[in-house]
């Protein structure tokens, strides 16, 4: 099945304790994509990747890392979580950018950092 | 600055009538135009697109329209039914970038 999935899904941890989210995709897809939602201010993209080893800032960036080392795998690091990185995030890829192409979703990680 | 707003945070509409969604935009550059669907606890999942080239796009019971001199898009899904109760993001970007705008999204609900 294809399908984008993220580990794990459901995270409390305190100030200060570096985690990571993993995503990763079944679809060969070239792009890849984290975002954040938060209450009235919708999907915010943190990184985005257009291939193995280009990454590149969103709108949101500041506190989170990525890498991109293999094609299907896109993790989002945060070295030092602070109570502001609470919220739910979203995986997503799509088989390529740049023309719009529609973005395949993974189900969320919700974070909580006390 | 919000470059994607959906100014609507809710609608609610009778089972069968006609939902429109809207959505505005501010920089004329984007051309590229999205609209996803979110169920809760769930991804959003993608519904249909529109490039600036055209000023519609249908499928199915979903059709896109968009109007680049007022710099807005709206969603019409006809007829209403209760599985389309969800929220609904707008999302913009401009072609040979990388970048994704999403608008804060509607929250659709359906009457039976």
């Amino acid at each position: 099945e294809a399908q984008v999935t993220q580990n794990p899904r459901y995270l409390i941890t305190v100030t200060g304790k570096k985690l990571t989210v993993t995503c990763s995709q079944n679809m060969n897809h070239e792009y890849m994509s984290w975002y954040r939602q938060d209450p009235g201010l919708g999907l915010r993209q943190i990184y985005y990747s257009m291939n193995v080893e280009v990454t590149d800032k969103g709108d949101v960036p500041e506190g989170y890392k990525v890498s991109r080392k293999e094609k299907r795998n896109f993790p989002l690091i945060l070295e030092s979580p602070s109570p502001n990185q609470t919220s739910l995030y979203f995986c997503a890829s799509s088989l390529q950018a740049g023309l719009g192409d529609e973005q395949f979703f993974g189900p969320g990680t919700r974070l909580t950092v006390l | 600055d919000q470059q994607v707003k959906q100014n609507s945070p809710s609608l609610s509409v009778q089972e069968g009538r006609i939902s429109i969604l809207n959505c505005d935009y501010t920089n004329s550059m984007f051309d590229y135009f999205l609209w996803y669907k979110k169920y809760p606890a769930e991804g959003p999942t993608f519904l249909i697109s529109i490039s600036s080239i055209k000023d519609k796009n249908e499928d199915g019971r979903f059709t896109v329209f968009l109007n680049k001199s007022a710099k807005h898009l709206s969603l019409h899904i006809v007829p209403s039914q209760p599985g389309d109760s969800a929220v609904y993001f707008c999302a913009a970007s401009i072609s040979g970038t990388y970048k994704y705008i999403f608008g804060t999204g509607t929250r659709l609900k359906v009457l039976a």
